[in-house]
């Protein structure tokens, strides 16, 4: 069974950093594109980034784009999402999604951004 | 960037009736490999994203058959046939022909 299992959500300050982490299991994650996706409070889905199946290319929407890094350890079946100079906007929960299709997505980590 | 708008907002359905939710895209999405990468999500509350369909119309494993998508270029559909209680969410339709990947604004199903 496919599994995707996001961490490292929590409350953070304006400015601060965070970093995410998706682990994968049940599939052959090195076959596979990975995405981070957002969901604002009562707000529909965002598109962030997504990473090439050996890690080597990393493509972002222009709103994160030089604030967000996405990353993967293929090694450890995992996805990361390092946050940094964070946003009230930010705040959101966020979503690994599998592939080119989003054919699969973890349960979701909410970050929170308030002073 | 194409833009996907969807109506209605919300919709309002009978146990038992059919169910219709647009996506219209501001730029053609077919792929230039041919393909037309358009899918549809369901979130229940609560829930995380599940997709239902996949380019187009390709139901995926265990969807109901009740649930159906069709379309091309820039107008697409995602009909429900006979809408049950456990339709109730937030439906999306979403690009990945066209960079970046974008998602509609969603519809809400609800139950009368």
């Amino acid at each position: 069974e496919v599994q995707l299992v996001e961490s490292g959500g929590g409350l953070v300050r304006p400015g601060g950093s965070l970093r995410l982490s998706c682990a994968a299991s049940g599939f052959a994650f090195t076959s596979y594109w990975m995405n981070w996706v957002r969901q604002a409070p009562g707000k529909g889905l965002e598109w962030l980034a997504n990473i090439n199946k050996d890690g080597s290319a990393q493509f972002y929407v222009d709103s994160v784009k030089g604030r967000f890094t996405i990353s993967r350890d293929n090694a450890k079946n995992s996805l990361y999402l390092q946050m940094n100079s964070l946003r009230a906007e930010d705040t959101a929960v966020y979503y690994c999604a599998r592939g080119a299709y989003f054919d699969n997505w973890g349960q979701g980590a909410l970050v929170t951004i308030s002073s | 960037d194409a833009v996907l708008t969807q109506s209605p907002l919300s919709l309002s359905v009978t146990p038992g009736q059919p169910a219709s939710i647009s996506c219209r895209s501001s730029q053609s999405v077919v792929h230039i490999d041919g393909n037309t990468y358009l899918n549809w999500f369901q979130q229940r509350p609560g829930q995380s994203p599940r997709r239902l369909i996949h380019e187009v119309s390709n139901r995926d494993s265990g969807v109901p058959d009740r649930f159906s998508g069709s379309g091309s270029g820039t107008d697409f559909t995602l009909k429900i046939s006979r809408v049950e209680a456990e339709d109730v969410g937030v439906y999306y339709c979403m690009q990945g022909s066209k960079w970046p990947p974008t998602f509609g604004g969603g519809t809400k199903v609800e139950i009368k």
